[in-house]
């Protein structure tokens, strides 16, 4: 399988702070990733896709704004949470797509809890 | 859009076998995945169905009726260890991958 980290793995903010996540995978580039989010006991919803180099894709209801995505390089991704509020507590998951595989890695992810 | 549905729990009794059923509606579809959470952790791969079909990974298997938009997972000889939610997740044409709601699984002595 894929070796896929993310840092921080927990992080406590003060609400209106912002928070940067990083997503490496280690050993593979990844042309796309994808960044998901999952509150307690909810399924993964996708928030935004990203391609190394282009802005990324937001889903529906999704603010581009607020949750800033840079992947900057085929083994780098990182998610900024703006001006978090505690609605935005929840487990961050990035997900490097290695081009045309059906199986899809996920880092380990990042609790984010916003007080 | 996309939408996936599974039953929300599951339990079973540990050498068993059970099953979880997905069904789905989407525009775009490349297959059905299969994808195993515990409690803290990240999902990890189990299963991909781009045809349609039986796929058998050790105590694992996997079944796909495009037609039907439906597929199911079966897991055989249950472990104590098979206690975890499990996802079925459809891929879009942009690789996109959509999970469904998960299905929780207890599997008792």
């Amino acid at each position: 399988g894929a070796v896929v980290s993310q840092h921080p793995s927990r992080v406590i903010c003060k609400s209106g702070t912002s928070v940067k996540i990083e997503c490496r995978s280690l050993d593979f580039q990844a042309t796309t990733m994808f960044w998901y989010r999952q509150f307690p006991k909810q399924s993964l919803m996708l928030m935004a896709t990203s391609n190394e180099g282009s802005k990324a894709t937001y889903e529906q209801g999704v603010e581009k704004d607020k949750f800033l995505i840079n992947h900057a390089s085929l083994t780098l991704s990182t998610l900024t949470v703006t001006s978090a509020h505690p609605e935005d507590s929840s487990f961050y998951i990035c997900s490097p797509q290695r081009g045309g595989r059906s199986e899809q890695f996920f880092g380990p992810g990042t609790r984010l809890t916003v007080l | 859009g996309q939408s996936l549905e599974q039953p929300s729990e599951v339990t079973a009794v540990e050498g068993a076998i059970v099953q979880i059923n997905c069904t789905y509606q989407t525009s775009g579809f490349y297959g059905l995945s299969w994808y195993q959470q515990h409690d803290g952790g990240a999902p990890t791969f189990l299963s991909y169905n781009a045809l349609d079909g039986l796929e058998e990974t050790g105590r694992f298997s996997s079944f796909l009726s495009r037609s039907d938009s439906y597929g199911y997972l079966l897991l055989q000889e249950l472990q104590m260890k098979d206690s975890a939610s499990y996802f079925c997740g459809i891929q879009t044409g942009a690789n996109n991958l959509f999970f469904g709601t998960g299905t929780r699984l207890t599997v008792i002595p």
